[in-house]
């Protein structure tokens, strides 16, 4: 139980153009999801939170122009990257917390997606 | 600002050793939430094992158990009989739950490498 999904795994795109991650929570309701990035070697690091039927919380330094987060519903958040940038490349993780009893506090993360820029 | 360090950026172990990584962490909260994640290769992030701050009795999952010294603010993991498949980095994350925004906090990994 407590499958997080991530469409797609990998994505390479053209300079200038716009991509979407979509984060889905396979088995269990997810009031809220994060959005990490991950760069080679390094920890996650959190760009937003989102809960479901409001905005998403950017993290200070997050463009939230350029990184458009939509939680559309208890199983289903989305990551658009638009106006994409070779420095916007890197492997980008979902995460879910769930509804579950006992799992009010864990998160349940995606297997990732890795964007690369062209 | 609640912080999480982890002091080894890499280890070793041979196969069928034991080997503990380190975790430290800095908060005034009496009560939160522990956590240890795998990430191997693949980069899919696994749980390894939960420790909550109100329970005294280390957490233990199989091979793995955390050692938890709440007044100390350390929680390490130890990792016994290591197999190759524990090669990986592994990340502590810190939860506050009382902040209301159920965010980890993570600490910036251990590589850890389990030799044949």
């Amino acid at each position: 139980g407590a499958v997080v999904s991530q469409h797609p795994s990998r994505v390479i795109c053209k300079s200038g153009t716009s991509v979407k991650i979509e984060c889905r929570s396979l088995d269990f309701q997810a009031t809220t999801m994060f959005w990490y990035r991950q760069f080679p070697k390094k920890s996650l690091m959190l760009m937003a939170t989102s809960n479901e039927g409001s905005k998403a919380t950017y993290e200070q330094g997050v463009e939230k122009d350029k990184f458009l987060i939509n939680h559309a519903s208890l199983t289903l958040s989305t990551l658009t990257v638009t106006s994409a940038h070779p420095e916007d490349s890197s492997f980008y993780i979902c995460s879910a917390r769930g509804l579950r009893e006992g799992s009010y506090n864990e998160q349940f993360f995606g297997p990732g997606t890795r964007l690369t820029v062209l | 600002a609640q912080t999480v360090t982890q002091s080894q950026p890499e280890m070793s172990v041979q196969e069928a050793e034991t080997v503990t990584l380190s975790c430290t962490y800095d908060t005034s909260e009496s009560n939160y939430y522990l956590f240890w994640y795998k990430q191997p290769p693949s980069r899919q992030m696994i749980l390894v094992i939960r420790q909550e701050a109100y329970k005294q009795q280390n957490a233990t999952e199989n091979r793995f158990s955390v050692n938890f010294q709440k007044a100390a603010k350390s929680f390490s993991l130890k990792i016994s009989d290591s197999q190759l498949g524990d090669t990986a980095m592994y990340f502590c994350a810190f939860l506050p739950p009382t902040s209301g925004t159920y965010k980890y906090i993570f600490g910036t990994g251990t590589r850890l490498k389990v030799l044949a």
